[in-house]
């Protein structure tokens, strides 16, 4: 079964420094999200992504926060100037349709920032 | 503001036995309501979807319910296995958006 792959499991980083997350979503879906995890708490939203432009994003998903869909299968997550606060595990996510349109939508395993 | 609650945050139970979960939101307007498995450092796993007009879907031994008018919906897991260990969360969409709202989740651990 297809699956959504993010790159890497694991990553640390110092304060301040920007760091990419990668994801290749499945291939024949055309809307991609990134959501995050804070140990312990919620998952929360951070951006809705379809051609090629942001469809919506949270107070979270600030000037910090860049998406990118470079070629036409990888989707990035570009956190400039990080803070220890953005620790956390940041989900990649695909689906065929928007998430009101009743379409599943498919996680990645998650890639774990540890800011020092 | 829109919300997704969940009960019990977690629960111990016994392998073979069966368990429900509870879920109340107050997202409007309402879309579709999902529960989602999730094993620990691993991303969110899809069990059902339902949309307001559905009452009940089943997922081999997991079965939901939804009762759009007093915004609940329950997960009912039946003859548990050790693989159920894990963390089920609740989430809701609302019409007109694209995002999810997530409950902070059920802790399930299931023993011998």
């Amino acid at each position: 079964e297809p699956e959504v792959t993010q790159t890497p499991s694991h990553q640390v980083t110092q304060m301040g420094q920007e760091v990419i997350l990668r994801c290749v979503p499945i291939s024949n879906h055309l809307y991609f999200y990134w959501y995050r995890q804070i140990l312990g708490q919620k998952v929360e939203f951070l951006v809705s992504f379809y051609n090629n432009e942001i469809s919506e994003k949270s107070e979270i998903f600030d000037d910090q926060f860049s998406v990118e869909r470079p070629d036409g299968s990888n989707f990035t997550l570009k956190i400039r100037s990080t803070k220890l606060e953005d620790s956390a595990m940041y989900f990649c996510a695909s689906s065929e349709r928007r998430t009101d349109a009743n379409s599943p939508l498919h996680f990645g395993n998650g890639t774990r920032l540890t800011v020092t | 503001k829109n919300q997704v609650e969940q009960s019990p945050q977690s629960l111990i139970i016994l392998e073979g036995k069966n368990c429900t979960l509870q879920c109340n939101y107050t997202v409007s307007p309402f879309s579709n309501l999902r529960w989602y498995k999730q094993d620990t450092g691993r991303g969110p796993v899809s069990l059902t979807i339902m949309t307001f007009s559905e009452n009940t879907k089943s997922n081999g031994r997991y079965t939901a319910t939804l009762d759009a008018d007093t915004k609940q919906s329950s997960l009912h897991i039946t003859a548990s296995q050790l693989s159920d260990s894990a963390s089920y969360i609740c989430v809701v969409s609302a019409s007109f958006g694209d995002k999810l709202i997530f409950g902070t989740g059920t802790r399930l651990q299931v023993f011998p």
